[in-house]
């Protein structure tokens, strides 16, 4: 099946600071999410984003289908942006196939 | 709307009991699904349903079943609970088709047995 890597694994940001979060995926993709995980478990969508570019508020996404990757930029980041940060992608059929996400913590 | 409602948020089982997780959408969705999510992972997808009647086995389906009856409900039955089934269930539906398969999650439902 498709494999899906994300890096990096953890991250540690000072409040205000920027980060970009990758997804790197094995084969082509009909469908790509990025989902935050909060510290209550809840799965947030971020973007639903098989190619192009996106952007919400302090949060955007890129996905270059042809080079099978796609990151996540979050600017200024916020205390309430902690948590785990997903990357899903449906190859063929109609399951999401997650990474394992990248862990974030925004320290104050 | 209220999107994907699921119920129990907690539940505690012993070994070899059974229970039904319940999953319900207002979206009007066809699609819907079932997935787990054990400590430190993403999440597998156990069954799949495009529409009324019709279900499908996703990458983990051993020691559960799966009924739709209508669209807007998707329940999960657990059989003979197993210590190896405790992990945090998330239901989700999407509209379906390959042009719109955004999916979105329920709250989840953390299972604990013991």
């Amino acid at each position: 099946g498709i494999q899906v890597e994300q890096s990096p694994p953890d991250l540690i940001l000072q409040e205000g600071a920027n980060s970009t979060l990758r997804c790197n995926f094995s084969d082509s993709v009909n469908n790509l999410q990025w989902f935050h995980q909060n510290p209550w478990g809840q799965l947030i969508n971020l973007f639903y984003i098989p190619s192009g570019t996106k952007q919400n508020g302090r949060l955007s996404a890129t996905t270059v289908a042809t080079e099978r990757y796609s990151l996540l930029y979050i600017s200024s980041s916020q205390t309430t942006d902690s948590g785990v940060y997903f990357c899903a992608v449906v190859n063929s059929g109609y399951a999401l196939n997650f990474g394992k996400g990248t862990s974030l913590l925004v320290t104050p | 709307n209220a999107g994907v409602t699921q119920t129990p948020k907690f539940r505690i089982l012993k070994i070899g009991q059974s229970m039904t997780l319940q999953c319900t959408q207002d979206m009007n969705h066809n699609y819907m699904y079932w997935y787990r999510q054990d400590p430190g992972m993403g999440l597998k997808l156990i069954y799949y349903s495009v529409g009324a009647g019709i279900t499908d086995k996703g990458e983990v389906p051993n020691g559960y079943n799966v009924s739709r009856s209508t669209t807007e409900d998707f329940p999960l039955r657990l059989e003979l609970a197993a210590p190896s089934q405790t992990s945090v269930y998330f239901c989700a539906s999407s509209l379906g088709g390959r042009l719109d398969n955004e999916q979105f999650f329920g709250p989840g439902t953390r299972l604990t047995v013991l």
